[in-house]
């Protein structure tokens, strides 16, 4: 089945940890890498962790990736007031031969 | 760093075709550790991706859209489009192209997108 699964919200408080899930299959985050974005209202998506766990150089830390296998998760950690985003998580997928993008989680920091 | 930066019309009739352009900057499009691809956003929901092209001409296609959608490389003008016929209102959405990073492992199912334009809201309305 050629979706991955994300809860659509999450939250937490300046300081927390915060996970976002994405679930997948075999034919999906199973036999693939995992990437996520990050997009805030209005701009484009950018990319936050790359090839499961990688983070580009300008991303802090703070912020983790995950993957075991048909499931992959997000860990930000120290959650700041400006985490607060929509995150999405991506995988190439065998059967539909292409990208498949989670459905997004939207994160407030309460 | 390079720029991607996409440009067409804002506003396409239903059953016509819509046609965008992404100019790449700071970068070749020939270059052998990236594809380049095309991802939407209706309004207020989740992103899609449409299809991804390599310089060599070589494409993949959303199978939901296959039958619609055309991407074309043009390496002389270091850009590359989008046309998709015909449109229905909900291919209202902003359009983003981006850049694919495959240069750790050179195959179209690895990479990311490390690169996106600004976007472009198109509307399919009479």
């Amino acid at each position: 089945q050629s979706v991955l699964t994300q809860p659509p919200s999450a939250s937490g408080t300046p300081g927390q940890r915060v996970t976002i899930s994405c679930s997948g299959s075999n034919s999906n985050i199973g036999s693939s890498i995992v990437n996520w974005y990050q997009q805030f209202p209005g701009t484009a998506p950018k990319l936050l962790i790359y090839s499961n766990n990688q983070r580009p150089s300008r991303v802090p830390d703070r912020f983790s990736g995950s993957k075991s296998g048909t499931s992959a998760s997000l860990a930000i950690s120290g959650l700041q007031s400006e985490d607060e985003a929509d995150y999405y998580c991506a995988a190439w997928d065998d059967s539909l031969n292409g990208v498949l993008f989670g459905g997004g989680t939207k994160l407030t920091v309460l | 760093q390079p720029q991607l930066q996409e440009s067409g019309p804002g506003l396409v009739k239903p059953s016509e075709t819509l046609s965008l352009t992404c100019n790449v900057s700071g970068g070749s499009i020939s270059s052998r550790d990236f594809y380049w691809g095309w991802v939407r956003q209706p309004p207020g929901k989740g992103l899609e991706w449409i299809g991804s092209i390599y310089h060599s001409g070589r494409t993949y296609y959303n199978p939901s859209l296959n039958s619609r959608v055309t991407i074309n490389v043009e390496t002389s003008k270091n850009q590359f489009s989008l046309r998709l016929s015909p449109v229905t209102a909900t291919d209202t959405a902003v359009y983003y192209c981006a850049r694919r990073d495959i240069a750790a492992i050179p195959a179209a199912k690895t990479g990311w997108f490390d690169t996106w334009g600004q976007g472009t809201l198109v509307t399919v309305s009479s």
